[in-house]
């Protein structure tokens, strides 16, 4: 069954660090998005990305981050400058499309836990 | 804005059927999803309803939505040890013609041997 695949499942960066999650979304799929959960808090969205630009993002999603789908199968959040409190697991998920119907449901990652120290 | 609220913890004895409810407050939702979190783990999609049902079976899974007071609620029959997980329930709203999950804080579900 497709699966949207997250690396690495598990990174510890030092504070101030850059760190690019990694995510390949499934593969007909054309809508891309990252949500996060602090630990004991709710998984929050951070942002959608379709055809190679943003759609839209939250306020937490703001310029320490980035995404890019580099090539035809990866899709990345970078977040430039790392905090404390990005400490965090991270989610990639992806649809088909982003309507109303049937079939357009996300598929989320098993996500990447950032861990900043 | 979209909110989802759910209760925190649950504990069942196994073999017994559980029942996570969960309130929403977007009336524009078209699916109301059911995620399965075990521990250390990601998100795993358990079932999902699209808001013109008000029921959906899938083998011990029963869910329930009351779209007119925006209550969904998952029943899992004969409960096992393995179904111990964070249980979050989300809606979906779309934004600019964008799609957007938002999740409740999610139910711990502990099952008693």
């Amino acid at each position: 069954e497709p699966e949207v695949t997250q690396t690495p499942s598990h990174q510890v960066t030092q504070m101030g660090q850059e760190v690019i999650l990694r995510c390949v979304p499934i593969s007909n799929h054309l809508y891309f998005y990252w949500y996060r959960q602090i630990l004991g808090q709710k998984v929050e969205f951070l942002v959608s990305f379709y055809n190679n630009e943003i759609s839209e993002k939250s306020e937490i999603f703001d310029d320490q981050f980035s995404v890019e789908r580099p090539d035809g199968s990866n899709f990345t959040l970078k977040i430039r400058s790392t905090k404390l409190e990005d400490s965090a697991m991270y989610f990639c998920a992806s649809s088909t499309n982003p309507g109303q119907g049937s079939g357009t449901e996300a598929f989320f990652g098993q996500g990447t836990r950032l861990t900043v120290v | 804005g979209e909110d989802v609220e759910q209760s925190l913890f649950l504990s069942v004895r196994e073999g017994d059927s559980s029942v996570i409810n969960c309130t929403y407050t977007d009336s524009s939702s078209t699916y109301l999803y059911w995620y399965k979190q075990e521990p250390g783990a990601g998100l795993q999609l358990l079932t999902y309803i699209f808001s013109n049902m008000d029921m959906k079976q899938d083998q011990r899974l029963t869910v329930l939505l009351n779209k007119k007071d925006k209550h969904l609620s998952l029943r899992i029959a004969d409960t096992q040890t393995g179904d111990s997980a964070i249980y979050f329930c989300a809606e979906t709203a779309y934004s600019g013609g964008y799609q957007k999950v938002t999740f409740g804080i999610g139910t711990k579900l502990q099952v008693i041997p």
